[in-house]
């Protein structure tokens, strides 16, 4: 079964200090990759996505990610962390079967960041 | 303003009793999606529609039903059958509800509702 693994469930950090969240998959054929963010208390958003092409996405307020396919793996990254990035971020995919638009949301991961 | 809607944000309910949760969408979507979110899970698919008057069960559908027959609005009914109805509920939409080829159309969330069987 497709699945989506997130290794750690909570992350606290302080400001300025560097983000590194996991996320591996399982599914042999091509996807389409995401991390969402979900600020306490606001919609769950999109940071970012990958389709195709270089495999070092940007997204946005300085978040990064990087595809690497023989890992099957879709590291979030930021090189400095800010109290305002206190959230939990969800790695999602989608599988590119020509069928409905499906996501596969990993467990989510909690990040606190203290000042 | 375009952008997704549910109500209430907050429900409770007792046991054994069926409660609905709206979901209104104003972007011209034609695809609609409802997730439950448990703490440690993530999100998961109780049902997608990507037509109106069209829809199939997602990964949870069992205790759940949807109807779909206007295409703004997409509301889920908790039945009694579903035995741990108490979770965080999302819906979300998307321009269309096929992803040919390299295709992806990116899902927009709601809000969400929260709902506690008491």
């Amino acid at each position: 079964a497709q699945s989506v693994s997130q290794h750690n469930h909570h992350v606290i950090l302080s400001e300025a200090a560097s983000l590194e969240l996991g996320c591996n998959y399982s599914y042999g054929g091509t996807v389409n990759l995401f991390w969402y963010v979900q600020y306490p208390g606001q919609h769950l958003q999109l940071l970012l996505k990958y389709f195709s092409g270089d495999p070092l996405v940007k997204g946005i307020k300085g978040f990064e990610a990087e595809f690497i396919k023989s890992k099957f793996s879709f590291n979030l990254r930021k090189p400095s962390v800010q109290w305002s990035d206190t959230a939990e971020y969800f790695c999602a995919v989608s599988p590119v079967s020509g069928g409905y638009n499906k996501l596969i949301f990993g467990a989510g991961t909690r990040l606190a960041v203290h000042p | 303003d375009g952008g997704i809607t549910q109500s209430p944000k907050y429900l409770f309910r007792k046991e054994g009793q069926n409660v609905t949760l709206s979901c209104e969408q104003n972007l011209n979507h034609d695809a609609m999606y409802w997730y439950r979110q448990d703490p440690g899970q993530g999100l998961r698919l109780i049902y997608y529609s990507q037509i109106v008057n069209d829809f199939q069960k997602g990964d949870i559908a069992e205790g759940y039903s949807v109807s779909r027959e206007k295409k703004e609005s997409f509301p889920l009914t908790v039945t009694s059958a579903q035995k741990n109805p108490t979770a965080f509920y999302l819906c979300a939409s998307s321009i269309g509800g096929t992803s040919g080829g390299r295709g992806y159309n990116e899902q927009f969330f709601g809000p969400g509702t929260r709902l506690t069987v008491l």
